[in-house]
C-alpha cells in the first residue's frame, strides 16, 4: 500500500503568513491526491482534489500543486479560521490512504 | 442541503458486536458511493470501507476485512456498518462520508463514537 508522509507534523504561524504544507507519497500517484481540513471536534472538510482542484466554496487563498510523489498545500495568507489540522489523501479504487496530518497552530 | 447523520455508537466489550448507521438526506442517495472513515482519539484519519451506489460491491481496509460488513438500503437512504469481533484498536469516532465521484469525500457526517473496552 502507498504511504503518505506529511511534513512538518506541526507548525506555528501568524495571521497573514504564507504557509506551505508537504505530502510525499511512497511511490508515484499521478495527481490522485486530495487535501482536507479538520478543526477540533469537527468532521474533516474537503479542500482540494486531483492535487490542485479547489472544492466548492473553498477560499482562493488555498492552492495545491504537485504530481507523482511530491505535493504541496499552500495557504497564501493565513486567516484565523485556518488554524486546524490538514490531511492529504491518496485515492484509487483499491487504495485510500491518509497522511498523518499537519497541525497549524497560532504563533 | 446534504446531511449525513450517524447513529448507533456506544461502549462494547472486546469481542463484541455493534452496528453503526448513517441516515442520508438532501441528495439522491442511490447515485453515490458511500464510505466509512474512522479516527482514533487524538490520532489521524483511517479509511475503513466503501460501498458502490447499487450496494453490489463493498471494499474494506485490511484492518477490518472479515470482521466488518457494509451494506446500504437505497429505499431508506441509509447505510449500515456491522462490526464484529471488535478490538481495543477499533475504538474511534466513525464518520460516514459521501464519495465525490473519485474516491474523495465531499460531505461528512458529524461522527459517532465507538468505544471498545472491558
Amino acid at each position: 500500500a502507498i504511504q503518505l508522509t506529511q511534513s512538518p507534523s506541526s507548525l506555528s504561524a501568524s495571521v497573514g503568513d504564507r504557509v506551505t504544507l508537504t505530502c510525499r507519497a511512497s511511490q508515484g500517484i499521478d495527481s490522485d491526491l486530495a487535501w482536507y481540513q479538520q478543526k477540533p471536534g469537527k468532521a474533516p472538510s474537503l479542500l482540494l482534489s486531483d492535487a490542485s482542484s479547489l472544492a466548492s466554496g473553498v477560499p482562493s487563498r488555498f492552492s495545491g500543486s504537485g504530481s507523482g510523489t511530491d505535493f504541496t498545500l499552500t495557504i497564501s495568507s493565513l486567516q484565523p479560521e485556518d488554524f486546524a489540522t490538514y490531511y492529504c489523501q491518496h485515492f484509487s479504487i483499491y487504495d485510500l490512504t491518509f497522511g498523518g496530518g499537519t497541525k497549524v497552530e497560532i504563533k | 442541503q446534504v446531511q449525513l447523520v450517524e447513529s448507533g455508537g456506544g461502549l462494547v466489550k472486546p469481542g463484541g458486536s455493534l452496528t453503526v448507521s448513517c441516515a442520508a438526506s438532501g441528495f439522491t442517495f442511490s447515485d453515490y458511493y458511500m464510505h466509512w472513515i474512522r479516527q482514533a482519539p487524538g490520532k489521524g484519519l483511517e479509511w475503513v470501507a466503501y460501498i458502490s451506489s447499487s450496494g453490489k460491491t463493498a471494499f474494506y481496509a485490511d484492518s477490518v476485512k472479515g470482521r466488518f460488513t457494509l451494506s446500504r438500503d437505497n429505499a431508506k437512504n441509509s447505510l449500515s456498518l456491522q462490526m464484529n469481533s471488535l478490538r481495543d484498536g477499533d475504538t474511534a469516532t466513525y464518520y460516514c462520508a459521501r464519495d465525490e465521484g473519485s474516491y474523495t469525500f465531499d460531505f461528512w457526517g458529524q461522527g459517532i463514537l465507538v468505544a471498545v473496552s472491558s
